[in-house]
């Protein structure tokens, strides 16, 4: 069975640039989740998806980063104008259902200088 | 106080004793809780669920919950240096909505 699929794995970016992430999930998981992983922490969820309606986008910080899960499979994550702060790891994860197993990507690292 | 906490370390253990990982939980009705294993660099990978009061063995890992308290615990067994890594807790709240993962521990296995 393929895992969790992300690209691309890295990317520098200058600030106030834009950048997107793109996650294919695991064939037949209804549930696909972004986190972002800053060094040293644990990671902290973005956005939740269930096939592509949004259930929790409270930590998105929305007046720049959107995502989008259309025909509830793949999904992007996008971040315009990108600020500094954003430098972490960008983690897709996705599950059966919410109560389910989560499976990770490998992970998209972002550099913004 | 954090959703989930964990004790960043490191925590030094040497090879072939007992690692004992603690995590605690603010969120009393929270029902499902994980232990996963990030080694640095890579993304994080599932060692063990658990849902219910008491111990879940799983080869050389025990994971271990106790809801009254709200702790959940892991002890690896038999250490290995590949078991050098981050271990996160994670926790899916009461309205079974949201997970949370602590920061994580840093284990470290001495030879």
């Amino acid at each position: 069975e393929a895992g969790v699929a992300q690209s691309p794995r890295y990317k520098i970016i200058e600030k106030r640039q834009s950048v997107a992430f793109w996650c294919n999930p695991i064939s037949g998981h209804a549930t696909l989740y972004w986190y972002q992983q800053i060094l040293g922490q644990g990671p902290k969820l973005l956005i939740q998806f269930q096939n592509n309606g949004v259930v929790d986008d409270s930590q998105l910080p929305k007046d720049r980063f959107s995502a989008e899960r259309l025909k509830g499979v793949d999904s992007t994550l996008k971040i315009q104008p990108a600020k500094l702060e954003d430098s972490a790891v960008y983690l897709c994860a996705s599950s059966l259902s919410e109560q389910e197993t989560q499976y990770f990507g490998p992970g998209t690292r972002l550099l913004v200088l | 106080q954090k959703e989930v906490e964990q004790n960043s370390g490191p925590l030094s253990v040497p090879e072939g004793a007992i690692a004992s990982l603690n995590c605690t939980y603010s969120d009393r009705g929270s029902q499902s809780f994980f232990w996963y294993r990030q080694y640095s660099g890579k993304s994080p990978e599932l060692i063990m669920s658990i849902y219910s009061n008491g111990d879940k063995e799983d080869g050389r890992f025990t994971a271990q919950l106790n809801k009254a308290s709200q702790y959940v615990s892991l002890l690896i067994r038999d250490s290995q240096p590949s078991d050098s890594a981050t271990y996160l807790c994670a926790v899916i709240n009461s309205s079974a909505s949201k997970i949370i993962f602590g920061s994580g521990t840093r284990l470290s296995i001495r030879p």
